[in-house]
């Protein structure tokens, strides 16, 4: 498989759940991103790692934890989310930024949450 | 702070007629600009990109960009849409932590 995947498409939870959502990139790519993309909203930062270290936190709740045991895969853990938190959640993944030149970011095709 | 503003929600347009859509960004420096296209269910795939150089952008899909740093603008342009191009369309700037910014987005609808 190419590009950047995720599982699962569609996801429905209970605010008392645990689940997770997984990417996986298969670009060679060293940075991983989670977004979110919510209606009528512009698509937020949440997460970058960089070689697996975690460079960036936009502010995001502790319901939402981050994983990236290595440079292909990347997980988002969720617990005890509420009703805003439905959203499309999207990866993408970029050689990292030099200071020199600038990496255009490849997205995932999304995972649909929806939060009871 | 980085800024990018998409004047316009939604866009309608008859197949085969010519397409602009607006995208105003704010940025300090010599900004990287970026046009991406989602379609239903899908993620964000890159239409163009400009980093420097030539200001006029040829992108996939025949879409092209404008960058004119006076009017702090890097409009999307396409001469003849085709059917296939009802999509969503997100113009976004970024700086050099990683970091794009994104508009609201414009989606467009293609009139048979």
């Amino acid at each position: 498989e190419t590009g950047v995947t995720q599982t699962p498409r569609h996801l429905v939870m209970g605010m008392t759940n645990k689940k997770s959502l997984k990417c996986e990139q298969h670009l060679g790519h060293n940075a991983m991103y989670w977004y979110k993309q919510s209606a009528k909203k512009p698509l937020e930062l949440m997460f970058v790692y960089n070689f697996k270290e975690q460079t960036e936190n936009n502010s995001v709740p502790s319901r939402f934890s981050p994983e990236c045991p290595n440079s292909s895969h990347l997980f988002l853990h969720l617990h005890t989310l509420q009703p805003e938190d439905s959203a499309l959640y999207l990866c993408a993944s970029s050689t990292p930024q030099t200071g020199v030149s600038y990496n255009e970011q490849f997205f995932g095709p999304g995972t649909r949450l929806t939060v009871l | 702070a980085q800024s990018v503003t998409q004047p316009d929600i939604h866009i309608t347009v008859s197949e085969g007629a010519s397409l602009e859509l607006r995208c105003n960004y704010s940025y300090g420096a010599t900004p990287y600009l970026f046009w991406y296209v989602q379609s239903p269910g899908q993620g964000l795939q890159l239409l163009l990109k400009y980093f420097s150089g030539d200001t006029l952008v040829q992108g996939i899909k025949g879409f092209e960009a404008e960058f004119k740093r006076s009017q702090s603008s890097f409009n999307l342009r396409k001469p003849s849409v085709h059917w296939s191009d009802a999509a969503e369309y997100f113009c976004a700037v970024g700086n050099r932590d990683d970091k794009i910014i994104f508009g609201k987005g414009t989606r467009l609808h293609i009139l048979p």
